[in-house]
């Protein structure tokens, strides 16, 4: 069964800095990758996805996420944190057996990005 | 603005009542998933159909059902409800090979 494992339920950085979420994925069959971002009192933002083309996957907001089987891991990324970026970060792996596409989320990892 | 919404936004009841939660897909979406979040359990899958029939099935209690109607929107029906139920439930939607990328912004239910 695929399941997804984030490192860290608070992650905390300054204003400018990296900002590094961590993600790894147990699965089966090649991994469908997903990070979602969810402010307070709202829906989940898809903010990349990886579908097995390139391994390293751009998203919205200038988040980047790299793809490396080797580590069965998916870590999101920013160079430069923003004080926007605040909010709940969500990896999920796509569970494609008998023809679903459901996803298993991690726990989650609540940023703090500090002025 | 995922192009999903969820109505009612809120919803407050009495423990062994019933609820109806509504989500309309994204034009051209067949797919539907409903997700339950709450503080202890996490994201967890409930429910997915696609164009009308019932695809997968997860961590879903006896006392809630759901279903697809041909205009393909959706109703998660909760009953005898109980204070655990008190959670936000999302509805995503998504097109075929795609994975349920888009959310809708949830209803959040509280249980007294």
């Amino acid at each position: 069964a695929q399941s997804v494992t984030q490192l860290g339920s608070h992650v905390s950085v300054s204003e400018g800095a990296l900002v590094l979420l961590r993600c790894n994925y147990s699965s089966s069959v090649p991994p469908y990758l997903f990070w979602y971002v969810q402010y307070p009192n709202q829906g989940l933002q898809l903010l990349l996805k990886y579908t097995s083309a390139a391994t390293l996957v751009k998203g919205i907001n200038g988040f980047e996420a790299e793809f490396k089987k080797s580590e069965t891991s998916f870590h999101l990324t920013k160079p430069s944190a923003h004080m926007s970026d605040a909010a709940e970060y969500f990896c999920a792996v796509s569970d494609r057996t008998g023809g679903s596409e459901k996803l298993v989320f991690g726990k989650g990892t609540k940023l703090t990005v500090n002025p | 603005d995922s192009g999903v919404t969820q109505t009612p936004k809120h919803l407050i009841t009495a423990t062994g009542q019933r609820v109806t939660l509504r989500c309309s897909p994204r034009s051209g979406d067949l797919s539907v998933y409903w997700y339950q979040q709450s503080l202890d359990q996490g994201l967890q899958f409930l429910i997915q159909y696609y164009n009308g029939e019932e695809r997968a099935k997860g961590n879903i209690l006896e006392r809630f059902s759901a279903q697809q109607f041909p205009d393909l929107h959706s109703e998660l029906n909760l009953s005898s409800l109980e204070l655990g139920d008190s959670a936000l439930y999302f509805c995503a939607s998504s097109a075929p090979g795609q994975g349920p990328q888009y959310f809708g912004p949830g209803t959040r239910l509280l249980v007294l």
